[in-house]
Protein backbone atom coordinates (compact mmCIF):
# COMPACT_ATOMS: atom_id res chain seq x y z
CA UNK A 1 0.00 0.00 0.00
CA UNK A 2 1.10 3.39 0.14
CA UNK A 3 1.87 4.08 -3.38
CA UNK A 4 2.60 7.45 -4.85
CA UNK A 5 2.97 7.96 -8.40
CA UNK A 6 4.66 11.01 -10.47
CA UNK A 7 4.20 11.69 -14.06
CA UNK A 8 6.44 12.39 -16.52
CA UNK A 9 9.32 10.94 -14.86
CA UNK A 10 11.80 12.93 -16.81
CA UNK A 11 10.78 16.36 -19.22
CA UNK A 12 12.95 18.20 -21.18
CA UNK A 13 11.29 21.58 -21.96
CA UNK A 14 12.71 24.94 -23.44
CA UNK A 15 13.32 28.17 -21.83
CA UNK A 16 9.93 29.76 -21.36
CA UNK A 17 7.97 27.11 -21.67
CA UNK A 18 5.47 25.96 -18.97
CA UNK A 19 6.06 22.21 -17.53
CA UNK A 20 3.20 20.52 -15.27
CA UNK A 21 4.00 17.68 -13.10
CA UNK A 22 1.33 15.22 -11.86
CA UNK A 23 1.80 13.30 -8.40
CA UNK A 24 -1.02 10.36 -7.73
CA UNK A 25 -1.51 8.51 -4.22
CA UNK A 26 -2.97 5.31 -5.88
CA UNK A 27 -4.00 3.20 -2.91
CA UNK A 28 -5.11 5.65 -0.63
CA UNK A 29 -6.57 9.45 -0.01
CA UNK A 30 -3.97 11.86 0.57
CA UNK A 31 -5.26 14.98 2.77
CA UNK A 32 -1.75 16.80 2.49
CA UNK A 33 0.52 16.27 -0.38
CA UNK A 34 4.28 17.83 -0.29
CA UNK A 35 6.42 19.23 -3.28
CA UNK A 36 10.27 18.99 -2.80
CA UNK A 37 12.84 20.16 -5.46
CA UNK A 38 16.24 18.13 -4.79
CA UNK A 39 19.74 20.21 -6.67
CA UNK A 40 22.50 17.58 -7.02
CA UNK A 41 24.19 16.55 -3.94
CA UNK A 42 21.82 18.27 -2.03
CA UNK A 43 19.29 17.79 0.76
CA UNK A 44 15.32 17.61 -0.34
CA UNK A 45 14.33 21.26 0.05
CA UNK A 46 9.89 21.58 0.87
CA UNK A 47 8.61 23.88 -2.08
CA UNK A 48 5.07 23.70 -0.98
CA UNK A 49 2.16 22.26 1.36
CA UNK A 50 -0.96 21.99 -0.60
CA UNK A 51 -4.32 20.31 1.34
CA UNK A 52 -7.19 19.23 -0.60
CA UNK A 53 -9.21 22.25 -1.75
CA UNK A 54 -7.23 24.81 -0.42
CA UNK A 55 -4.43 26.89 -1.40
CA UNK A 56 -0.84 25.72 -1.42
CA UNK A 57 1.07 27.11 1.53
CA UNK A 58 4.66 28.00 -0.20
CA UNK A 59 7.86 27.94 1.76
CA UNK A 60 9.86 31.43 2.00
CA UNK A 61 11.93 32.19 -1.38
CA UNK A 62 9.86 30.10 -3.49
CA UNK A 63 7.41 31.92 -5.93
CA UNK A 64 3.73 31.13 -5.91
CA UNK A 65 3.17 32.35 -8.93
CA UNK A 66 6.07 30.51 -11.05
CA UNK A 67 5.46 27.18 -9.14
CA UNK A 68 1.03 27.29 -9.65
CA UNK A 69 0.56 24.13 -7.43
CA UNK A 70 -3.08 22.97 -7.76
CA UNK A 71 -4.54 20.08 -5.21
CA UNK A 72 -7.96 19.40 -6.78
CA UNK A 73 -9.11 15.80 -5.12
CA UNK A 74 -7.64 13.71 -2.51
CA UNK A 75 -5.42 11.86 -4.94
CA UNK A 76 -4.10 13.99 -7.46
CA UNK A 77 -1.91 17.08 -6.87
CA UNK A 78 -0.29 19.53 -9.82
CA UNK A 79 2.50 21.17 -10.10
CA UNK A 80 3.00 23.78 -12.99
CA UNK A 81 6.62 25.36 -13.63
CA UNK A 82 5.68 28.60 -15.43
CA UNK A 83 7.91 30.22 -17.77
CA UNK A 84 10.93 27.76 -16.86
CA UNK A 85 14.53 28.84 -17.41
CA UNK A 86 17.74 26.68 -17.09
CA UNK A 87 18.30 27.23 -13.23
CA UNK A 88 14.73 25.72 -12.67
CA UNK A 89 16.55 22.34 -13.38
CA UNK A 90 16.10 19.93 -11.29
CA UNK A 91 14.61 16.76 -9.22
CA UNK A 92 10.86 17.33 -8.53
CA UNK A 93 9.30 15.20 -5.83
CA UNK A 94 6.20 15.08 -4.69
CA UNK A 95 4.94 13.14 -1.51
CA UNK A 96 1.27 12.59 0.53
CA UNK A 97 -0.23 11.63 3.97
CA UNK A 98 -3.15 10.72 4.72
CA UNK A 99 -4.94 11.72 7.98
CA UNK A 100 -5.47 9.63 10.75
CA UNK A 101 -2.37 7.63 12.42
CA UNK A 102 -0.72 10.21 13.46
CA UNK A 103 2.04 8.79 12.37
CA UNK A 104 3.14 11.51 9.68
CA UNK A 105 4.73 9.44 7.48
CA UNK A 106 4.92 11.09 4.10
CA UNK A 107 5.37 8.25 0.93
CA UNK A 108 7.30 9.74 -1.88
CA UNK A 109 6.37 9.50 -5.87
CA UNK A 110 9.88 8.33 -8.03
CA UNK A 111 10.02 11.88 -9.02
CA UNK A 112 10.22 14.06 -11.91
CA UNK A 113 13.63 15.00 -13.30
CA UNK A 114 13.22 18.26 -15.36
CA UNK A 115 16.25 19.60 -17.79
CA UNK A 116 15.74 23.31 -18.70
CA UNK A 117 17.62 24.04 -22.07
CA UNK B 1 22.36 26.22 13.93
CA UNK B 2 20.60 23.89 11.47
CA UNK B 3 17.50 22.33 12.42
CA UNK B 4 18.39 18.66 11.82
CA UNK B 5 22.08 18.33 11.42
CA UNK B 6 23.75 15.23 10.18
CA UNK B 7 27.27 14.02 9.08
CA UNK B 8 27.46 14.06 5.91
CA UNK B 9 30.23 11.42 5.03
CA UNK B 10 31.16 9.55 3.20
CA UNK B 11 31.05 6.65 5.44
CA UNK B 12 33.05 3.82 3.64
CA UNK B 13 32.35 0.52 5.50
CA UNK B 14 33.60 -3.14 4.47
CA UNK B 15 31.15 -5.68 3.80
CA UNK B 16 29.40 -7.50 6.97
CA UNK B 17 30.61 -4.36 9.60
CA UNK B 18 28.36 -2.78 11.75
CA UNK B 19 28.01 1.03 11.05
CA UNK B 20 26.45 3.91 13.41
CA UNK B 21 24.97 6.96 12.23
CA UNK B 22 23.75 10.07 14.46
CA UNK B 23 21.76 12.89 13.58
CA UNK B 24 20.70 15.96 16.20
CA UNK B 25 17.78 18.15 16.19
CA UNK B 26 16.91 21.57 17.62
CA UNK B 27 13.40 21.69 18.28
CA UNK B 28 13.34 19.82 21.95
CA UNK B 29 9.79 19.95 20.74
CA UNK B 30 9.60 17.91 18.43
CA UNK B 31 7.20 14.80 17.98
CA UNK B 32 8.27 12.24 15.31
CA UNK B 33 11.37 10.86 14.25
CA UNK B 34 12.15 8.67 10.91
CA UNK B 35 15.15 7.30 9.07
CA UNK B 36 14.72 7.27 5.13
CA UNK B 37 17.16 6.06 2.64
CA UNK B 38 17.65 7.71 -0.62
CA UNK B 39 19.29 5.81 -4.17
CA UNK B 40 20.99 8.20 -6.34
CA UNK B 41 18.45 9.94 -8.31
CA UNK B 42 15.84 8.50 -6.84
CA UNK B 43 13.34 9.39 -4.90
CA UNK B 44 13.61 8.67 -0.49
CA UNK B 45 12.11 5.76 0.97
CA UNK B 46 11.24 5.31 4.35
CA UNK B 47 13.15 2.79 6.40
CA UNK B 48 11.94 3.39 9.95
CA UNK B 49 10.11 5.47 12.18
CA UNK B 50 12.18 5.76 15.78
CA UNK B 51 10.31 5.34 18.43
CA UNK B 52 11.06 6.61 22.25
CA UNK B 53 11.89 3.21 23.25
CA UNK B 54 13.79 2.56 20.54
CA UNK B 55 13.09 -0.03 17.53
CA UNK B 56 14.61 -2.66 15.78
CA UNK B 57 13.88 -4.13 12.30
CA UNK B 58 15.88 -7.00 11.23
CA UNK B 59 19.80 -5.84 11.00
CA UNK B 60 18.75 -2.22 11.70
CA UNK B 61 18.75 -0.21 14.99
CA UNK B 62 16.85 2.97 15.39
CA UNK B 63 17.35 4.94 18.98
CA UNK B 64 15.79 8.36 20.13
CA UNK B 65 17.51 10.24 22.97
CA UNK B 66 15.41 13.03 23.81
CA UNK B 67 17.25 14.56 26.59
CA UNK B 68 20.66 15.08 23.90
CA UNK B 69 18.40 15.49 21.07
CA UNK B 70 19.71 13.06 18.74
CA UNK B 71 18.36 9.92 16.53
CA UNK B 72 20.51 7.21 15.56
CA UNK B 73 20.80 4.24 13.42
CA UNK B 74 22.84 1.20 13.64
CA UNK B 75 23.71 -1.55 10.62
CA UNK B 76 24.22 -4.86 11.57
CA UNK B 77 26.10 -6.86 9.18
CA UNK B 78 26.15 -4.40 6.53
CA UNK B 79 25.42 -5.29 2.94
CA UNK B 80 26.47 -3.87 -0.46
CA UNK B 81 23.08 -2.99 -0.74
CA UNK B 82 23.06 -1.03 1.78
CA UNK B 83 25.08 2.01 0.29
CA UNK B 84 22.78 4.54 -0.05
CA UNK B 85 22.61 8.16 1.35
CA UNK B 86 20.49 8.20 4.69
CA UNK B 87 18.33 10.95 5.58
CA UNK B 88 17.22 11.99 9.40
CA UNK B 89 13.64 13.39 9.41
CA UNK B 90 11.73 15.12 12.10
CA UNK B 91 8.50 16.94 12.63
CA UNK B 92 8.61 19.73 14.75
CA UNK B 93 5.22 19.33 15.58
CA UNK B 94 1.65 18.37 15.29
CA UNK B 95 1.28 18.47 11.54
CA UNK B 96 2.55 16.60 8.59
CA UNK B 97 5.62 18.93 7.66
CA UNK B 98 8.91 17.23 7.84
CA UNK B 99 12.46 18.72 8.59
CA UNK B 100 14.95 16.84 6.39
CA UNK B 101 18.41 16.60 7.38
CA UNK B 102 21.18 17.01 4.59
CA UNK B 103 21.86 13.19 4.78
CA UNK B 104 24.99 10.66 5.71
CA UNK B 105 26.19 9.00 2.22
CA UNK B 106 27.19 5.35 3.33
CA UNK B 107 29.26 3.06 0.68
CA UNK B 108 29.47 -0.58 1.86
CA UNK B 109 32.92 -1.45 -0.20
CA UNK B 110 33.20 -5.65 -0.90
Amino acid sequence: GAVVSQHPSRVICKSGTSVKIECRSLDFQATTMFWYRQFPKQSLMLMATSNEGSKATYEQGVEKDKFLINHASLTLSTLTVTSAHPEDSSFYICSASSAGGGTYEQYFGPGTRLTVT
Amino acid sequence: RKEVEQDPGPFNVPEGATVAFNCTYSNSASQSFFWYRQDCRKEPKLLMSVYSSGNEDGRFTAQLNRASQYISLLIRDSKLSDSATYLCVVNPGSNYQLIWGAGTKLIIKP
